[in-house]
């Protein structure tokens, strides 16, 4: 069964400080990975996600992860973080067949202090 | 505009008292799956459908029932709700192989 690590429940940075949010996974073959953010009241977004190739990937504002398959991690970086990051994030992993669902860790809080 | 649509966003019941959260989605998805979530647990899965008729239990899928009649709509059931069913829950569609999930805004459920 899949199932995914984030050992960091908050996570706290100034702003215009780098960000960098860890994320491990277990699943027996190659995994399809996801980071998604969740803003006070809202519901899910899509940041990024990795299905194959390079493991290195861009999301929206701002945001990269890189897949390391030796370490079974995807951890997500931001090199300048700015107040409206703060939320809680949320890495997921999905097997490439089967429901197609994903299975989600149990997030990472982020606070940004001024 | 594409997009999961959950209904009610906000709700509070009484223990016992049968309900339906709805959810339908417009992009013709064949997997949908509910979440809720709780403090410090994430989201946990309740049920998936993979396709019309087809539907199979999550993690957590007791004292919940779900339906897909149809491709579009995957109503979340609620026979006899009770307190530790309080939570945020969330409907989730998505196409399948190479893409990702699409998620509604979240129905709040407070059973009293």
């Amino acid at each position: 069964a899949q199932s995914v690590t984030q050992p960091d429940i908050h996570i706290t940075v100034s702003e215009g400080a780098s960000l960098e949010l860890r994320c491990n996974y277990s699943y027996g073959a190659t995994p399809y990975l996801f980071w998604y953010v969740q803003s006070p009241g809202q519901g899910l977004q899509l940041l990024l996600k990795y299905f194959s190739g390079d493991t290195l990937v861009q999301g929206i504002k701002g945001f990269e992860a890189e897949f390391k398959r030796s370490q079974s991690s995807f951890n997500l970086r931001k090199p300048s973080v700015h107040w409206s990051d703060a939320a809680e994030y949320f890495c997921a992993v999905r097997s490439s067949g089967g429901s197609y669902i994903p299975t989600f860790g149990r997030g990472t809080s982020l606070i940004v202090h001024p | 505009e594409a997009q999961v649509t959950q209904n009610p966003r906000y709700l509070i019941t009484v223990t016992g008292k049968k309900l339906t959260v709805t959810c339908s989605q417009n992009m013709n998805h064949e997997y949908m799956s509910w979440y809720r979530q709780d403090p410090g647990l994430g989201l946990r899965q309740i049920y998936y459908s993979m396709n019309v008729e087809v539907t199979d239990k999550g993690d957590v899928p007791e004292g919940y029932k779900v339906s897909r009649k149809e491709k579009r709509n995957f109503p979340l059931i609620l026979e006899s709700p009770s307190p530790n069913q309080t939570s945020l829950y969330f409907c989730a569609s998505s196409s399948g192989l190479n893409t990702e999930a699409f998620f509604g805004q979240g129905t709040r459920l407070t059973v009293v």
